[in-house]
């Protein structure tokens, strides 16, 4: 059973255009959320995390935003860079010293 | 940010030999250190979480007399392949997590080809 699942396993978007990737996740004791960006043969890159008090986290080009109500939570970068181009794994916990439960990823492609 | 090593970064070994995968924070202390193993195409499988001065945790399905996880300080985590067989080739990543804080630090992964 998929406790965090990010269904579409690939995104392409234009440089400069919003890449907005999805994430759901089925556990209602999961409150701290986290995604990762991956490059081929390299450990994740953690960039940016949200805890369920907030449903808005941003950091630079990178928002994260939570509906706790849906179980949903995604990830907007803007604008989009070729150098984003990557896997990016949603990942959550409850809060405390569990591992992550990561979905599948997504691989985002940025054309220039 | 924090930073989390691995040696080797990839190592080539044969069939039946032992292989030692090194994890240390750098910067932080870890109270946890987690084990995954990646397939290519595939996600993070978490194999093990290890605790320091305790025995890991090992996840359904991962053999724990095959893949020895020592976590003897809070900066440093081995993890011994033993008798490694082809089957065992695969992308080795550690993370890293200080007490009380929810994020987890990855290191950079070790490549594990076992001819």
């Amino acid at each position: 059973d998929q406790q965090v699942k990010q269904n579409s396993p690939s995104l392409s978007v234009q440089e400069g255009r919003i890449s907005i990737l999805n994430c759901d996740y089925t556990n209602s004791m999961f409150d701290y959320f986290l995604w990762y960006k991956k490059y081929p043969a390299e450990g994740p890159t953690f960039l940016i995390s949200i805890s369920s008090i907030k449903d808005k986290n941003e950091d630079g080009r990178f928002t994260v935003f939570l509906n706790k109500s849906a179980k949903h939570l995604s990830l907007h970068i803007v604008p989009s860079q070729p150098g984003d181009s990557a896997v990016y794994f949603c990942a959550a916990s409850p809060w405390g010293n569990t591992p992550l439960v990561f979905g599948k990823g997504t691989r985002l492609s940025v054309i220039a | 940010g924090a930073v989390v090593s691995q040696h080797p970064s990839r190592v080539i070994c044969k069939s039946g030999t032992s292989v030692k995968i090194e994890c240390r924070s750098l910067d932080f202390q870890a109270t946890t250190m987690f084990w995954y193993r990646q397939f290519p195409k595939q996600s993070l499988m978490l194999m093990a979480t290890s605790n320091e001065g305790s025995k890991a945790t090992y996840e359904q399905g991962v053999e724990k007399d095959k893949f020895l996880i020592n976590h003897a300080s809070l900066t440093l985590s081995t993890l011994t392949v033993t008798s490694a067989h082809p089957e065992d080739s695969s992308f080795y990543i550690c993370s890293a997590r200080a007490a009380s804080v929810g994020t987890q630090y990855f290191g950079p992964g070790t490549r594990l080809l076992v001819l």
